[in-house]
């Protein structure tokens, strides 16, 4: 089964860090680029960044919103995708989402992961 | 950066009604663009990409047309489980989320 399976969400105070991880299986995770969502509380989505995979380089983009912020990286070898989360401030809270791009250059994103939920609160 | 619209915010019908959901982009966006579905508590599901192709395992009810600034998703006959918030979202420049659909029980 293709699964995205997300954990490292938590409380944490305002200015510190944490680090997501996402963990795949069912499918060659080196061939795909993956990407973070997040949903704050009664709100949409918005995409926070991606990161391609080797073939393509695997670069990073950012929102705007984090950029300087979070760094996306990815350990092939173990099929997991990072969102380490720096100088973080309150609205950062949401639930963040791991999900995989479909193949081909800039796609949509066929796989979500079920989420976890990061709360930045003092 | 690409900014999406969607209309209604907020839609109520009844089970077999034809409902119609709109997303504009601020500029032209080709055929890049995907519906997603989410239900309260889960993540969002992928239903339609490339403006009007139909995810595997999407039931064909659902449908999507459109192209450069303006886009449809219909569900040509509601179903009790399609009672969702529905997302476009461009892939043009990066990505970019509209603000949601409601689709509530009349």
């Amino acid at each position: 089964e293709v699964q995205l399976v997300e954990s490292g969400g938590g409380l944490v105070q305002p200015g510190r860090s944490l680090r997501l991880s996402c963990t795949a299986s069912g499918f060659t995770f080196g061939d795909y680029a993956m990407s973070w969502v997040r949903q704050a509380p009664g709100k949409g989505l918005e995409w926070v960044g991606f990161i391609r995979s080797k073939a393509y380089g695997g670069t990073t983009e950012y929102a705007a919103s984090v950029k300087g912020r979070f760094t996306i990286s990815r350990d092939d070898s173990k099929s997991i995708a990072y969102l380490q989360m720096n100088s973080l401030k309150t609205e950062d809270t949401a639930v963040y989402y791991c999900t995989r791009e479909k193949l081909g250059s800039l796609n949509a994103f066929d796989i979500w992961g079920q989420g976890t939920m990061v709360t930045v609160s003092s | 950066d690409i900014q999406m619209t969607q209309s209604p915010s907020t839609l109520s019908a009844s089970v077999g009604d034809r409902v119609t959901i709109t997303c504009r982009a601020s500029q032209s966006i080709s055929s890049w663009l995907a519906w997603y579905q989410q239900k309260p508590g889960k993540a969002p599901k992928l239903l339609i990409y490339k403006a009007s192709s139909l995810e595997s395992g999407v039931p064909s009810r659902f449908s999507g047309s459109g192209s450069g600034t303006e886009f449809t998703l219909t569900i040509s006959s509601l179903q009790p489980d399609d009672f969702a918030t529905y997302y476009c979202q461009q892939y043009n420049s990066l990505w970019t989320f509209g603000q949601g659909t409601k689709v509530e029980i009349k």
